[in-house]
């Protein structure tokens, strides 16, 4: 597609229930990323998959937090039993290696 | 491993320059640049890589020192568009992800 497209964009959901977010990187793009951005804050590294290698997770921040990328296309991002402190607006990105991140315009998570 | 930038907000009149500044405590393979308006997803403006390879765009320029670890943004003759808070992200290997700074508020004003 012509950008990175993220789904929902907002989503509002009860604590203790499991969310998942869509991310579709822009075709061709190996590399996918997720990042979390609290309010006024800066972008928290979650997890990244590039081509057929193993994810890198070493910024899930707790074992609620999973993330699949299937056909080296489509990622979701799954929390479980959400907690109010995993309000955040949820940012994908994809990219070629070396070139710059193309962002999607986020899920805004709010866990109330 | 999070790099420092500096300083944290920068106010302007327009037709006036800017430096962002970003530091690492870690060897640096590659730094990219993103500028975000409030509300929006941060946009890439740049990235430096290891070795001094540049690609970029806008009327904005960067440098990359390896030796110190630091990149710097210049902004220079800044108009209207140039607002927003601009991020640093750095590699520390090839084929890792970006770990962002922070982030620079920059506002510019007529």
């Amino acid at each position: 597609g012509a950008g990175v497209s993220q789904s929902p964009s907002n989503k509002v959901t009860e604590k203790g229930k499991d969310v998942e977010l869509r991310c579709d990187p822009i075709s061709g793009h190996t590399a996918l990323y997720w990042y979390r951005q609290s309010l006024g804050q800066g972008l928290e590294f979650l997890i990244y998959f590039q081509g057929n290698s193993a994810p890198d997770k070493s910024g899930l921040p707790s074992d609620r937090f999973s993330a699949e990328r299937t056909g080296g296309s489509v990622s979701t991002l799954t929390i479980q039993r959400t907690q109010q402190e995993d309000s955040a607006v949820y940012l994908c990105a994809s990219s070629l290696p070396a070139y710059g991140y193309t962002f999607g315009s986020g899920t805004r998570l709010t866990v109330v | 491993q999070q790099p420092v930038q500096s300083p944290q907000a920068v106010i302007l009149r327009e037709g006036e320059d800017a430096v962002i500044n970003c530091s690492s405590s870690k060897a640096l393979y590659s730094v990219h640049w993103y500028r975000q308006k409030h509300g929006e997803a941060p946009v890439f403006l740049m990235i430096l890589l290891k070795g001094g390879e540049q690609k970029g765009h806008e009327k904005i320029s960067a440098s990359f020192n390896e030796k110190k670890q630091q990149s710097s943004l210049y902004l220079t003759a800044s108009q209207l568009s140039y607002s927003g808070t601009y991020f640093c992200g750095t590699e520390n290997q090839a084929g890792t992800a970006l770990i962002f700074g922070k982030g620079t508020t920059l506002s510019v004003s007529s």
